[in-house]
């Protein structure tokens, strides 16, 4: 299983560029990384997927150097509407699992200030 | 597209009794995962079906039961309920296993 190690919390101010890091010294060759957003009481929200090198959609890009054992989600010009809990998984042959399941991170609570 | 449903939205038992849950996939949808989101351990995950045959389970014990329908319908059970199993349980669809998957707004259950 892939040992996650995320921010807990990070502040930051609308409008700027928010950069949230994932660690994952030991993921699999088959393994995928998938971020997820979070509202209170509500069901986790996909935000993007990658493997390798840089993926990019109209919400969010995700940086995966070389090594794989870490990614950086950015969220450009963030608003209030942004604060919310964000999960780094990292899944074997994605985000579906294998034999030894779906690994989460505990989540960075993200906050955005006016 | 209608996405992911799951009913109740809340629910209320006693220790002792038992619940289940059930979850409607995206039309098209045939693979059903579960989990259980409590503040303490987060989220975790129970269960994943595909095609009516559990794939894969997590590390919970055996009172977490699940089963999915020829129409991808997924539900779950809890017997015998301890105070601890107050949680969130969400339940996530995808095409199929390893794509993308989609959660339901969740089930909160309280367990008294």
């Amino acid at each position: 299983l892939a040992k996650i190690t995320q921010p807990i919390s990070m502040d930051s101010y609308e409008g700027q560029e928010v950069n949230i890091t994932c660690s994952h010294n030991n993921i699999a060759t088959n393994d995928y990384i998938t971020w997820y957003q979070q509202f209170p009481s509500q069901g986790p929200r996909f935000i993007i997927q990658g493997y390798k090198t840089k993926v990019t959609n109209e919400v969010a890009s995700l940086f995966i150097p070389a090594d794989r054992k870490s990614s950086t989600l950015s969220l450009p010009r963030v608003s209030l509407s942004d604060t919310a809990v964000y999960y780094c998984l990292v899944g074997d042959t994605g985000f579906g699992g294998g034999a030894d399941g779906l690994t989460f991170g505990k989540g960075t609570h993200l906050i955005i200030q006016p | 597209k209608a996405g992911v449903t799951q009913t109740p939205r809340y629910l209320i038992k006693t220790r002792g009794q038992q619940v289940t849950l059930s979850c409607s996939p995206i039309s098209g949808h045939r693979s059903v995962s579960w989990y259980q989101q409590t503040p303490g351990q987060g989220l975790q995950f129970l269960f994943e079906y595909f095609s009516e045959t559990q794939r894969n389970k997590g590390n919970f014990p055996g009172r977490f039961s699940g089963r999915q329908f020829s129409n991808s319908r997924s539900e779950m059970n809890v017997s015998t309920l301890e105070l601890g199993d107050s949680a969130l349980y969400l339940c996530a669809s995808s095409s199929k296993p390893p794509d993308t998957q989609y959660f339901g707004p969740g089930t909160r259950l309280t367990v008294l």
